[in-house]
């Protein structure tokens, strides 16, 4: 089964900074990789996904995220963030033909005015 | 478009009694719902996949009897906790797929709490 990780639970930084949320999963087939925000008191909306062809994926609201297969990795950017990007950040994965999706723990990011 | 709601957003219910969550697919047909449930401070965890028509499937380690997945229409899933204990205590949350594609997005619904006393 896969599993996903997300490291630094916690991220707190100020605006105009620049925010990079790693993820990487324990899967050797082929994937389908996601990045899910949970804004304060809403649900989860997509915020980009990667299925195939160019690594790099940009979505919503500025973030990007770029695939690297060999290091197992989904990491999601944003150049400069703002105090609206204040949310918890899932990334999460599907094995290829597979309905079910893995979930990372989240990150939870405060960003300060 | 891709709208999902789940009824009720809260629930509080003494211990023993049964609790229905319903998650519906506004706007678009769902052949596939899933329900998660999210504990404080952790991921999200995969309940069980339910297809419109026939039984859910579950992952392991949840009790079939206790959480009840009924997926009567393309449009409508639901789960009922069971003879609740607080235990079962936690945040709900269904998400709905548009299609049987390998690649498709799963939409999710807002959550719903549930607080056994």
């Amino acid at each position: 089964a896969q599993s996903v990780s997300q490291h630094n639970h916690h991220v707190i930084l100020s605006e105009a900074a620049s925010l990079e949320l790693g993820c990487n999963y324990s899967y050797g087939g082929t994937v389908n990789l996601f990045w899910y925000v949970q804004y304060p008191g809403q649900h989860l909306q997509l915020l980009l996904k990667y299925f195939s062809g160019d690594p790099l994926v940009k979505g919503i609201k500025g973030f990007e995220a770029e695939f690297i297969k060999s290091k197992f990795s989904f990491n999601l950017r944003k150049p400069s963030v703002q105090w609206s990007d204040t949310a918890e950040y899932f990334c999460a994965v599907n094995a290829y033909g597979n309905n079910r999706l893995a979930f990372g723990k989240g990150n939870q990011v405060v960003v300060i005015p | 478009g891709a709208v999902v709601s789940q009824h009720p957003s809260w629930v509080i219910c003494k211990s023993g009694t049964s609790v229905k969550i319903e998650c519906r697919s506004l706007d678009f047909q769902a052949t596939t719902m899933f329900w998660y449930r999210q504990f404080p401070k952790k991921s999200l965890m995969l309940m069980a996949t339910s297809n419109e028509g026939s039984k859910a499937t579950y992952e392991q380690g949840v009790e079939k009897d206790k959480f009840l997945i009924n997926h009567a229409s393309l449009t409508l899933s639901t789960l009922t906790v069971t003879s609740a204990h607080p235990e079962d205590s936690s945040f709900y949350i269904c998400s709905a797929r548009m299609s049987e594609a390998i690649a498709d997005t799963q939409y999710f619904g807002p959550g719903t709490r549930l607080t056994v006393l």
